[in-house]
């Protein structure tokens, strides 16, 4: 089966500085990788997604990922956080296999980003 | 256009009821899937619907079961409640069942089960 793993479940920062949310996987195929944002009280907004091609990723709201798959890892980086990136940030694969066992997102347990001014 | 919508936005019942959770998907959309989120963890995949078939199901038992309408619109079923289903539950439209087709959430129904 696969899992993800966030490695990070709070990541405090200052306005302005960079972030990086960490984000490991588990598989020995190619999978499809995801990262969604929730806001308080919200359901979860896409930021960006790797299917193939380009390992660099880019998403909304300024954020970027890279796939790293020798380190089976999708980290997700911003250069200068705003009070507003306040959120749950979870990162998600969907397997292969998911033309017969439908087209799930398998999501990490989440980090908690909170942007200080 | 209309994003995805649930209803209701809160719900309270006791261990043993049933309940249903609605979804109205996206327009345009055919896919919807349902998504169990726990407190402070990430949603667990309940089961996914295409044309109003189901499409894979995640490790859920029975008693969770879904219906997909003509319109694409979704409802989840849940029996038996249990103090564990308390749960926000997302629902999740796509324009199909494909790998490349994003998946829109709605707001979630916040259920609780005393």
């Amino acid at each position: 089966a696969q899992s993800v793993t966030q490695l990070d479940s709070q990541v405090p920062v200052f306005e302005e500085a960079p972030v990086e949310l960490r984000c490991n996987y588990s598989s020995s195929v190619s999978v499809y990788l995801f990262w969604y944002v929730q806001y308080p009280n919200q359901g979860l907004q896409l930021l960006l997604k790797y299917l193939s091609g380009s390992t660099l990723v880019k998403g909304i709201n300024g954020f970027e990922a890279e796939f790293n798959k020798s380190q089976t890892s999708f980290h997700l980086r911003k250069p200068s956080v705003h009070i507003s990136d306040t959120a749950e940030y979870f990162c998600a694969v969907i397997a292969p296999g998911w033309e017969t066992s439908g087209s799930r997102l398998t999501f990490g347990e989440g980090t908690q980003l909170t942007v200080n001014p | 256009e209309t994003g995805v919508t649930q209803s209701p936005t809160h719900l309270i019942k006791t261990r043993g009821q049933q309940v249903t959770l609605r979804c109205s998907s996206q327009s345009g959309h055919n896919t919807v899937s349902w998504y169990q989120q726990a407190l402070g963890q990430g949603p667990q995949f309940i089961f996914q619907y295409y044309r109003e078939e189901e499409n894979g199901r995640g490790n859920f038992p029975p008693r969770f079961s879904g219906l997909q309408f003509p319109n694409y619109s979704s409802e989840l079923n849940v029996n038996a409640l249990e103090l564990d289903d308390s749960a926000l539950y997302l629902c999740a439209s796509s324009a199909q069942a494909g790998v490349t087709d994003t998946q829109y959430f709605g707001p979630g129904t916040r259920l609780t089960v005393l």
